[in-house]
C-alpha cells in the first residue's frame, strides 16, 4: 500500500496563478518531508523540505503548509511561472533516511 | 561537480540477460541508494547502502543485487533481467543515513527490457 498519497496527479495553471499539491501519509513515524521537482530526463531535486515541528515553511515563491493532527502536507507555489512546469514528488522518511515518495503531480503552467 | 553519475544512461536487455548499472558520487558522502521510477508509483526504494561496507533491501530488492564497491561506487546487478524491470533507475546520495539529510540523485538510466 502506498504510504504516501499524492493528489492531483496533473495540474494545469495560468501564468502568476497559485499551484497547489497536496499529500497525506499514514506512518507517523515520519520526520522529514520533503518535494521534489523533476524535469524531463532529469533525477529529482530537493525543492523544499519541512520537519513536523513547524507548521508552515517558506522559500522564495514555494512554500510547505505542514497538518500533523490530519497528517497531510501540502505544497503551494505562488506566481507559477512556466519555467516551474515539471513534475512534483511529496516524499517522507523516518530513521535510515530512506525517503517514501508520492505517486507524483505532473504540472503545466500556461503563458 | 559531478555530483551522483550513472552509466548507462540507456540500455536494451533482452528478458534473462544480465547488466550492472554503474553509479558514482564524488562528494564524499557516506550513504548511497537505488530507487526504480515507474509511472504512476513514484519512486520506490530498491537497495540502499548506509555506509561503506554494509548494504540493506529497500521496498522492492527482488531480481536485484547491489555491490558498494568502495566509498564513492554503488553497483546494482540485474543477474536476469525481466520485462517488469523495465523502468528509469536511479542513483542517489546523502552525506549520512540521518533523516533529513538531502538526498542527491543522479541524472538517471532509462532500461528496457524486451
Amino acid at each position: 500500500q502506498q504510504q504516501v498519497k499524492q493528489s492531483p496527479q496533473s495540474l494545469i495553471v495560468q501564468k502568476g496563478g497559485i499551484s497547489i499539491i497536496n499529500c497525506a501519509y499514514e506512518n507517523t513515524a515520519f520526520d522529514y518531508f520533503p518535494w521534489y521537482q523533476q524535469f524531463p530526463g532529469k533525477g529529482p531535486a530537493l525543492l523544499i523540505a519541512i520537519r513536523p515541528d513547524v507548521s508552515e515553511k517558506k522559500e522564495g515563491r514555494f512554500t510547505i503548509s505542514f497538518n500533523k493532527s490530519a497528517k497531510q502536507f501540502s505544497l503551494h507555489i505562488m506566481d507559477s511561472q512556466p519555467g516551474d512546469s515539471a513534475t512534483y514528488f511529496c516524499a517522507a522518511s523516518r530513521y535510515g533516511n530512506k525517503l517514501v515518495f508520492g505517486a507524483g503531480t505532473i504540472l503545466r503552467v500556461k503563458s | 561537480n559531478a555530483g551522483v553519475t550513472q552509466t548507462p544512461k540507456f540500455q536494451v536487455l533482452k528478458t534473462g540477460q544480465s547488466m550492472t548499472l554503474q553509479c558514482a558520487q564524488d562528494m564524499n558522502h557516506n550513504s548511497m541508494y537505488w530507487y526504480r521510477q515507474d509511472p504512476g508509483m513514484g519512486l520506490r526504494l530498491i537497495y540502499y547502502s548506509a555506509s561503506e561496507g554494509t548494504t540493506d533491501k529497500g521496498e522492492v530488492p527482488n531480481g536485484y543485487n547491489v555491490s558498494r564497491l568502495n566509498k564513492r561506487e554503488f553497483s546494482l546487478r540485474l543477474e536476469s533481467a525481466a520485462p517488469s524491470q523495465t523502468s528509469v533507475y536511479f542513483c542517489a546520495s546523502s552525506e549520512t543515513a540521518n533523516s533529513g539529510n538531502t538526498i542527491y540523485f543522479g541524472e538517471g538510466s532509462w532500461l528496457t527490457v524486451v
